[in-house]
C-alpha cells in the first residue's frame, strides 16, 4: 500500500554535529513532502516542505533532499543544538488525496551536550 | 489565543462511555484536521474539513467515531461506546487552505484519551 516510513527509529548526535534523518516513501504520486518536529507533550510543528519537482530546498539550518529515483527523503540539520531534540516526522501530501497529510512513524533525535 | 486550542487536555473514561473532544482552530483558517497518535506511533488521519465542502471522513476507524464543525470554526470529535483501543492522543490541526496546497498545518497540543 501507499505509505511513508523511516529508516531509523532513533538517532543520537553530539551538540554541534550535523544530523541527517532519513525517510522512504512509496507513493510516487505525492506532490509534496513535508517535515515536522514534535517535542514531548506538544503537537507537531512544521519545519520545511519540498515540492516533488525539486530535489533540494534549504531553510534556516535545515536542508531537505529529495531523491525520486529511489523514493528517498532526508532532513539535514546543521550544527545540531539541544533544542533540536524531538521526534521528526516526514509526511506526504498529494492533491489526489484532497490535501490530507500522511505521516510516517517518526525518528527520535537526541542531542547530547 | 493565537494557536489551536484543544480540550480537554486529558480525559479518562470507562469502557463503553461516550466522549467529546473539542478543537478551536486558528481564526480565519478554513481547513481543519483531526489525527490520532498512539504511543510511539505516527499520526493517523481521521477526518478533514475544508470550508463548506463535504468533509473527508475516510480515516474514521469505525462508525463509533464522528465529527462535526459548526459555523466553519469549532469542531467536536465524538467517540461513542469507547473501547480500550481508542486510548491515544487526538490531535487537531488547522491551516489557511482554500483547497490548494499548504503543508503547514498548525497543531494543537492534543487531547489525551485513556479508556479504562
Amino acid at each position: 500500500g501507499e505509505s511513508v516510513g523511516l529508516h531509523l527509529p532513533t538517532l543520537s548526535v553530539q551538540e554541534g554535529d550535523n544530523s541527517i534523518i532519513n525517510c522512504a516513501y512509496s507513493n510516487s504520486a505525492s506532490d509534496y513532502f513535508i517535515w515536522y518536529k514534535q517535542e514531548s507533550g506538544k503537537g507537531p510543528q512544521f519545519i520545511i516542505d519540498i515540492r516533488s519537482n525539486m530535489d533540494k530546498r534549504q531553510g534556516q539550518r535545515v536542508t531537505v533532499l529529495l531523491n525520486k529515483t529511489v523514493k528517498h527523503l532526508s532532513l539535514q540539520i546543521a550544527a545540531t543544538q539541544p533544542g533540536d531534540s524531538a521526534v521528526y516526522f516526514c509526511a506526504e501530501m498529494s492533491g489526489g488525496s484532497n490535501y490530507k497529510l500522511t505521516f510516517g512513524k517518526g525518528t527520535l533525535l537526541t542531542v547530547n551536550p | 489565543g493565537a494557536g489551536v486550542s484543544q480540550s480537554p487536555s486529558n480525559k479518562v473514561t470507562e469502557k463503553g462511555k461516550d466522549v467529546e473532544l473539542r478543537c478551536d482552530p486558528i481564526s480565519g483558517h478554513t481547513a481543519l484536521y483531526w489525527y490520532r497518535q498512539s504511543l510511539g506511533q505516527g499520526l493517523e488521519f481521521l477526518i478533514y474539513f475544508q470550508g463548506n465542502s463535504a468533509p473527508d471522513k475516510s480515516g474514521l476507524p469505525s462508525d463509533r467515531f464522528s465529527a462535526e464543525r459548526t459555523g466553519g470554526s469549532v469542531s467536536t470529535l465524538t467517540i461513542q461506546r469507547t473501547q480500550q483501543e481508542d486510548s491515544a492522543v487526538y490531535l487537531c490541526a488547522s491551516s489557511y487552505s482554500r483547497g490548494s496546497y499548504t503543508g503547514e498545518l498548525f497543531f494543537g497540543e492534543g487531547s489525551r484519551l485513556t479508556v479504562l
